[in-house]
């Protein structure tokens, strides 16, 4: 079964430190991965994506993440936390299998940033 | 303003009742997606459309319906609502349903928060 795993419900990090939120997935096919950002009350907005092409990703307010294909990851970094990216990210995964490709989005559970000043 | 719009943004109803939530998809969108996030369930891919046909189905209770109308906005018909059902509902457009995936992957809309009392 297609599965995205994110093993840690929060993050807690010093405002300046270097950040990193993980990520696993398990899929048949090659994987789209994205990463979101929900921030209360609010929809989600779109980070970064792996497609194809170089395993580090750059993204939207300084985030990057790294596709690594024999551990199956796409871990979110960022080399300086802000107090303002305090929020829930969520990794996401869709299958592309040719004709069989739906678009569907399978997500994570889900991690919550905390950084503190 | 991700160019999704969902409405309501707010409904509480009572057990047993039927709601209809609407989805404006980014103009140029031709797919559109519902998603349920509760607390114990994460976000749970719900239904897909694609130019007005339905795509792909996920964890959908029989009580819930979708269409896509000829102008691409969408509803989600919930009925004999439980309370159980109390969540937030988003909806998400892409351009395509297939390999041609917009630079953002999904946009998402701020969401409509049902809570069923």
């Amino acid at each position: 079964a297609q599965s995205v795993a994110q093993p840690e419900d929060q993050v807690n990090v010093a405002e300046g430190n270097p950040l990193t939120v993980k990520c696993t997935y398990s899929v048949s096919g090659n994987p789209y991965l994205f990463w979101y950002v929900q921030y209360p009350n609010r929809g989600l907005q779109f980070l970064l994506k792996y497609i194809t092409g170089d395993n580090l990703v750059k993204g939207s307010y300084g985030f990057e993440a790294e596709f690594n294909k024999s551990q199956t990851s796409f871990h979110l970094k960022k080399p300086s936390a802000l107090v303002s990216d305090s929020a829930l990210y969520f990794c996401a995964v869709r299958v592309v299998h040719g004709s069989g490709n739906t678009g569907k989005l399978i997500f994570g559970q889900g991690t919550t940033l905390q950084v503190k000043p | 303003d991700s160019g999704v719009t969902q409405t309501p943004k707010h409904l509480i109803t009572a057990t047993g009742q039927r709601v209809t939530l609407r989805c404006s998809p980014r103009s140029g969108d031709l797919s559109v997606y519902w998603y349920q996030q509760s607390l114990d369930q994460g976000l749970q891919f719900l239904i897909q459309y694609y130019n007005g046909e339905e795509r792909a189905k996920g964890n959908i209770l029989e009580r819930f319906s979708a269409q896509q109308f000829p102008d691409l906005h969408s509803e989600l018909n919930l009925s004999s609502l439980e309370l159980g059902d109390s969540a937030l509902y988003f909806c998400a457009s892409s351009v395509g349903s297939g390999q041609g995936l917009s630079s953002y992957g999904y946009t998402f809309g701020s969401g409509t928060r049902l809570t069923v009392v």
